[in-house]
């Protein structure tokens, strides 16, 4: 079965400073990819996603993503983080139906002012 | 349009109590799931519904048991509660169960079981 590794549980950075959270996968094929966020006492929301094509995906909010194959990663990027970007954010890998999606354990954002 | 709803938003039971979350999009989806989240291990799926009229378990799906309405609502109900289903949980639906579509999540209910 797929799994998704997130190897930073919690994440501080300055406002205006740029922003790089890492996901690990494994998967056999090629796996379908997300990034979703979760602002708190909220639902997620999805940022990005990675099916196929162009392994440099962008997302909602400015965030950007870039599949890896040979590192076996997903990592999701922003240039600038503003204040209002603090929140948890999930990747997840998934097989090709919803149903059969994993998803990591998150990392935890704060935002300095 | 207020896309993905569910009740309560908080709920405190005992041990072997009953309760039912409930579940509704507007969205004309034909899959809806229910998921748990507990801290440090992300979302888990404990049934779906890939259309009206079926449904099927996740990862986690003892203790559970679940109830596709009609289209638009999903229940979720846990027939004697544990403290291990101390959760908050969360419903989601797409428009199919193909993971090109993407899932819509409910804003959650926070569940604690004493």
């Amino acid at each position: 079965a797929q799994s998704v590794t997130q190897p930073d549980i919690h994440i501080t950075v300055s406002e205006g400073a740029s922003l790089e959270l890492r996901c690990n996968y494994s998967y056999g094929a090629t796996p379908y990819l997300f990034w979703y966020v979760q602002s708190p006492g909220q639902g997620l929301q999805l940022l990005l996603k990675y099916f196929s094509g162009d392994t440099l995906v962008q997302g909602i909010k400015g965030f950007e993503a870039e599949f890896k194959r040979s590192q076996s990663s997903f990592n999701l990027r922003k240039p600038s983080v503003h204040w209002s970007d603090a929140a948890e954010y999930f990747c997840a890998v998934g097989t090709g139906n919803n149903n059969d999606m994993r998803f990591g354990a998150g990392t935890r954002l704060t935002v300095k002012p | 349009n207020a896309g993905v709803t569910q009740t309560p938003k908080f709920q405190v039971l005992k041990t072997g109590q009953s309760m039912t979350l409930q579940c509704a999009q507007d969205m004309n989806h034909n899959s809806m799931y229910w998921y748990r989240q507990d801290p440090g291990m992300g979302l888990r799926l404990i049934y779906y519904s890939a259309s009206e009229g079926t449904t099927d378990k996740g990862e986690v799906p003892n203790g559970y048991n679940v109830s596709r309405l009609n289209k638009r609502e999903f229940s979720l109900r846990l027939e004697s509660a544990a403290p291990s289903q101390t959760s908050v949980y969360f419903c989601a639906s797409s428009l199919t169960v193909l993971g090109h579509y993407e899932q819509y999540f409910g804003p959650g209910t926070r569940l604690t079981v004493t």
